[in-house]
């Protein structure tokens, strides 16, 4: 079944450094992909999405770009805020039309100031 | 948009009881979801609550140690039976709302369960 492999941490950065997560996906056909995050003390909540290959998704200052030629969703963010420190998940949707979210075993980001 | 809230929101429990864990949300949903988040792995889905029906379980997921209930379409129970040390995991409902390309998921903040 569909499945994506992210890197993990735990990944300590310093205010306003370059971020990236990297996050390659095995599937079949081309599944929506996501990015999930999880605060201190709070539920997952969508960070971005793509849909579609060459899909770019966007929101508070994270990107990601959906490639089909390295089966990739790297997030980036080129330069992270104490209030980004989070744990980042990665998921895609599993086949047969389910609709179900499989993630990726998720990394926990530290933003020092 | 959906907020999803839980009770409780952690517990520690002796082996062998059992626990029940409510999900509320605050609008009518589509399909309704429990994941376990055992400590530092990810997301493993439980099963899918079924509004008047028996939930459809996960492979390595029974209803006799999980049994779930799902009575109207903005609330769903489930119950950890006969713990373990290790049931201890975080617990989150999740709730999928929308239709066709409009579909986003939801999470609760989690139960934080500790199995002594």
């Amino acid at each position: 079944g569909n499945s994506v492999t992210q890197m993990e941490g735990p990944v300590t950065l310093s205010e306003e450094a370059f971020l990236t997560i990297n996050c390659t996906y095995t599937a079949t056909g081309y599944p929506s992909l996501f990015w999930y995050v999880q605060y201190p003390g709070e539920g997952l909540q969508l960070l971005l999405k793509a849909t579609k290959a060459d899909d770019k998704g966007s929101n508070k200052g994270f990107e990601a770009t959906y490639r089909k030629e390295t089966t990739s969703f790297h997030l980036e963010k080129g330069s992270v805020q104490v209030s980004d420190s989070a744990v980042y998940f990665c998921a895609t949707i599993t086949q047969g039309g389910s609709e179900k979210l499989v993630f990726g075993k998720g990394m926990k980001l530290t933003v020092n100031p | 948009s959906a907020v999803i809230s839980q009770k409780p929101s952690r517990d520690i429990c002796q082996r062998g009881t059992s626990l029940t864990i409510q999900c509320q949300v605050d609008s009518q949903v589509t399909m309704m979801f429990w994941y376990r988040q055992q400590p530092g792995q990810s997301l493993t889905l439980i099963a899918t609550a079924n509004q008047g029906s028996e939930a459809t379980y996960e492979s390595g997921f029974v209803i006799d140690k999980f049994p779930i209930s799902r009575p109207n379409l903005t609330f769903s129970t489930l119950t950890v039976s006969n713990m373990s040390p290790e049931d201890s995991s975080i617990y989150l409902c999740s709730a999928k709302k929308g239709t066709g390309g409009r579909v986003e998921q939801y999470f609760g903040p989690g139960t934080r369960l500790t199995v002594t």
